[in-house]
């Protein structure tokens, strides 16, 4: 079975410069979610998706970041304009919708530099 | 709040050797608690889960972990280290009887193992 797909892996962008990450994930995993990975931290969330539906964001940025999940399938996540503090790994995760006891599937991560 | 303590920035050990990685939590209810690991520029990768039962879980690579309510901890062991077993490993816990962002999954800050040989 593939796993969580991201692309692209790494990208390197100067300031206030929009930039896109995108996700697959693994197929019939109903439930998506994006993370921010700083350096020596642990995951935080950004955006939980339950199919099309967006059911918390209570943690994204809005006035720089956006996210879709057109489908229910594929993701993106985008940030305009990116400041030198975005500079972290994107995760992306998804997992079956049977609970709060599901693992959750990671992606490699987009690694965003920005300058 | 839910929130999740990994008290070591660094565990260094030797191949061959017993090795624990710490864990605490702090959640109003019965948790749910996961250990994950990270190998250099790879996502992060499910190693095992308590959600209820038996205080001791086995995982994956050889890896359990115990859980003990009344030390709110949930401890990552191993009973014999590999080199391979270095990475970085996440512990992290979700309160499963909140909705919304109060059910989300907490992760620790991460705990860099080392096994020499």
């Amino acid at each position: 079975e593939a796993g969580v797909v991201q692309s692209p892996r790494y990208k390197i962008i100067e300031k206030k410069q929009p930039v896109a990450f995108w996700c697959n994930p693994i197929s019939g995993h109903n439930t998506l979610y994006w993370y921010l990975q700083n350096l020596g931290q642990g995951p935080e969330l950004l955006i939980r998706y339950e199919n099309e539906e967006a059911v918390d964001d209570s943690q994204l940025p809005k006035d720089r970041f956006s996210a879709e999940r057109l489908k229910g399938v594929d993701s993106t996540l985008k940030i305009q304009p990116a400041e030198l503090g975005d500079s972290a790994v994107y995760l992306c995760a998804s997992s079956l919708d049977r609970g709060p006891g599901d693992e959750q599937f990671f992606g490699p991560g987009t690694r965003l530099t920005v300058l | 709040a839910q929130s999740v303590a990994q008290p070591e920035d660094q565990v260094n050990v030797a191949e061959g050797n017993p090795l624990t990685v710490k864990c605490t939590y702090s959640v109003s209810g019965n948790p749910y608690l996961f250990w994950y690991v990270q190998y250099p520029n790879r996502g992060l990768q499910f190693l095992l889960k308590y959600i209820t039962g038996d205080n001791l879980v086995k995982g994956s690579y050889g890896f359990e972990a115990e859980f003990n309510k009344s030390q709110t901890s949930f401890h990552l062991k191993k009973p014999s280290a590999l080199v391979s077993d270095s990475a970085l490993y996440f512990c992290a816990v979700r309160d499963p009887f909140r909705g919304g962002s109060q059910g989300n999954l907490i992760f620790g800050k991460g705990t860099k193992l080392s096994v020499k040989p």
